[in-house]
């Protein structure tokens, strides 16, 4: 069956530093990839997608590329901020699935002053 | 576009006590899914409806828990009874049926049974 392995947390920073968070996939078919991000107290939100090999996704500063050769879409930013502090959930859908999504277990960034 | 609404925000409640926690999607989204998430098991799909249809229900944890989505622009989850198990954070989200569509999700409803 499909599933999303993402890098294991908690992982912490200091302000301005340059953050990857690694995903690797497994899924049958071409299978279109998101990352999703979890404020406190908040539901999870889209943060940046990818719906075909080599698409990158960016949002807000934050970017990943669809590498079907490596099975990839790691997030990464260049520089981050104490507002970017959150839970990071990498997922894929597939059409042949009706709908359902499989997510990563997520990793939880927390960026120090 | 409001997003998707749940409701309440929190809810305590007693064991035993039947709960209903409830959900609107965003008008035009063909799924609706609900989750559940806990410290211990992270993000779990318990349910979800394509065209108000429920589609798989295999996540449900057992016969208390039961949903319902009557129209398109509304939906139930019931724990009857609640259990201090059940204790967790309960989102919904909803989606349209195309390919890449993402899950809008709901601010959830915190669930605390004592």
């Amino acid at each position: 069956g499909d599933s999303v392995t993402q890098m294991e947390g908690p992982v912490t920073l200091s302000e301005e530093a340059f953050l990857t968070i690694n995903c690797t996939y497994t899924a049958t078919g071409y299978p279109s990839l998101f990352w999703y991000v979890q404020y406190p107290g908040e539901g999870l939100q889209l943060l940046l997608k990818a719906t075909k090999a080599d698409d990158k996704g960016s949002n807000k500063g934050f970017e990943a590329t669809y590498r079907k050769e490596t099975t990839s879409f790691h997030l990464e930013k260049g520089s981050v901020q104490v507002s970017d502090s959150a839970v990071y959930f990498c997922a894929l859908s597939r059409d042949t699935n009706a709908g359902k999504s499989t997510f990563g277990d997520g990793t939880t960034l927390t960026v120090k002053p | 576009d409001a997003g998707v609404i749940q409701s309440p925000r929190h809810e305590v409640t007693e064991m035993g006590q039947e709960v209903t926690l409830r959900c609107k999607p965003i008008s035009g989204h063909d799924y609706l899914f609900w989750y559940r998430q806990t410290m211990m098991r992270g993000l779990e799909l318990l349910i979800y409806f394509n065209n108000n249809v429920p589609i798989d229900d295999s996540g449900m944890p057992e016969d208390r828990f039961s949903a319902k989505m009557p129209n398109a622009s509304f939906s139930t989850l019931k724990i009857q009874p609640s259990e201090p198990r059940d204790s967790a954070v309960y989102f919904c989200a909803s989606s349209f049926d195309r390919t890449g569509s993402p899950l809008h999700f709901g601010n959830g409803t915190r669930l605390t049974v004592t």
